[in-house]
């Protein structure tokens, strides 16, 4: 199975400034098999990015993704109120596995 | 577009079981692929499994495995999750959720799980 190891635990930030969040995998996998979610509190996650580095309909350009094998991140440009969140990876294996969260909030 | 609507909140004693549905509106059940995904209060997300139900096909977390049953009813396209010998760290959000590309692109409501004597 699968571990995935996200980083930072908690990224303090201000609007504007940007955002570089990073999963790691225990081992090497398909960037087809990554993706990235948003969760606000109460409410259940929506995807951002699949495929390690395509847009979900409606997401905003300010989000980015990028990387391969072990290391992939996810990139949020410049801040919006709207982003402070908790974002989650997710390999999409057998079974399935997520990366434990970063929270990003307002610095 | 696809909709999932799940049952209502439970409480449950510890030893029992819990089925949590998932109707599907706006789609075919049978042209979709289900997680199950979980959340306990304060924690992060938990994937459960995994049901293919055009190849009746299940996958499941290791930890889950011999108490987790995924199921799912073509002709009222309604998918379910039955999770037996409930312990209190069973306390959670379970949500079921539709995949695609390889991702999860739609999330149900969630349905809230309470263990407790």
């Amino acid at each position: 199975e699968i571990v995935l190891t996200q980083s930072p635990g908690t990224l303090s930030l201000s609007p504007g400034e940007r955002a570089t969040l990073s999963c790691r995998a225990s081992q090497s996998v398909s960037s087809d098999s990554l993706s990235w979610y948003q969760q606000k509190p109460g409410q259940a996650p929506t995807l951002l990015l699949y495929g390690a580095s395509r847009r979900a309909p409606d997401i905003p350009d300010r989000f980015s993704g990028g990387g391969s094998g072990t290391d992939f991140t996810l990139t949020i440009s410049r801040l919006e109120p709207e982003d402070f969140a908790v974002y989650y990876c997710l390999h999409y294996g057998t079974p399935g596995t997520f990366g434990q969260g970063t929270k990003v909030e307002v610095k | 577009q696809v909709q999932l609507v799940q049952s209502g909140s439970e409480v449950k004693n510890p030893g029992s079981s819990v089925k949590v549905s998932c109707q599907v509106s706006g789609g075919s059940l049978s042209t979709y692929t289900f997680a199950w995904v979980r959340q306990a209060p304060g924690r992060g997300l938990e994937w459960v499994g995994r049901i293919i139900p055009i190849l009746a096909l299940t996958d499941y977390t290791q930890k889950f495995q011999g108490r987790i049953t995924l199921t799912a009813d073509k002709s009222t396209g309604t998918a379910y999750m039955t999770l037996s010998r409930l312990e209190s760290e069973d306390t959670a959000m379970y949500y079921c959720a539709r995949e695609e590309a390889r991702a999860i692109v739609e999330w149900g409501q969630g349905t809230l799980v309470t263990v407790s004597s």
